[in-house]
């Protein structure tokens, strides 16, 4: 049990729609990051965020948009939904943006149909 | 970040330590080594990190070859619950992200 929390744990959504996907932190972290995990490969990085900016980016297009709010907790959103945006999304909180001992959400498994 | 290479999957019998290799050839010598392990259907778990010293905590220990060119992940006495897939992975301590690769899946036996 890392504190982290995940909101919703499943979700199926239509091509072409949006979608929002929600952590909290584990108390005292001001960092959060969210990864991307197809079915068989390891979690991709998608951006991080740090004190309510944006801190880094990986390779996802802008229609892959977040949000961090004062309490730290964090959105991810997902707009244009495409059917290989299908995936388990992480989310992992940290105390500082290095990317060590990161403590992971259960994640949200995300079915595009 | 260095690109890691793990071995696909091993298998242990419960209570013998389990080794697991990586092989990070290309590591520069401000990237550390990191562990991660992920049961099924949870959120990738730290396990431990270290740049040139061994280390070991409750969970694990970590041997770092002198050269730095590959290093194992050794669980002591394995048991059931270690069952998931190992990501090594090599990045600077200030990187704000965690490069997976694909990892070893070790499973272990009774």
């Amino acid at each position: 049990e890392t504190g982290v929390t995940q909101s919703p744990t499943h979700l199926i959504k239509t091509r072409g729609q949006q979608v929002t996907l929600r952590c909290s932190s584990q108390s005292g972290h001001n960092t959060v990051s969210w990864y991307q995990q197809a079915l068989g490969q390891g979690p991709q990085f998608i951006f991080q965020y740090y004190r309510e900016e944006e801190n880094g980016r990986g390779n996802f297009p802008p229609r892959f948009s977040g949000l961090q709010f004062p309490n730290y907790s964090s959105e991810l959103n997902v707009n244009a939904l495409e059917l290989d945006d299908s995936a388990l999304y992480l989310c992992a909180s940290s105390w500082n943006p290095r990317g060590t001992e990161a403590f992971f959400g259960q994640g949200t498994r995300l079915t595009v149909v | 970040d260095a690109k890691t290479t793990q071995p696909t999957s091993m298998d242990c019998a419960e209570g013998r330590a389990a080794n697991l290799p990586c092989n990070h050839s290309t590591i520069s010598g401000n990237e550390y080594v990191y562990w991660y392990r992920q049961i099924h259907s949870q959120g990738p778990q730290y396990i431990i990190h270290g740049l040139k010293n061994n280390e070991t905590n409750e969970m694990a220990s970590l041997i770092i070859t002198e050269d730095r060119k590959s290093s194992t992940l050794i669980l002591p006495h394995a048991t059931l619950r270690d069952t998931a897939v190992y990501y090594c992975i090599a990045g600077a301590y200030n990187t704000d992200k965690l490069i997976f690769g694909t990892g070893t899946r070790l499973q272990v036996f009774p």
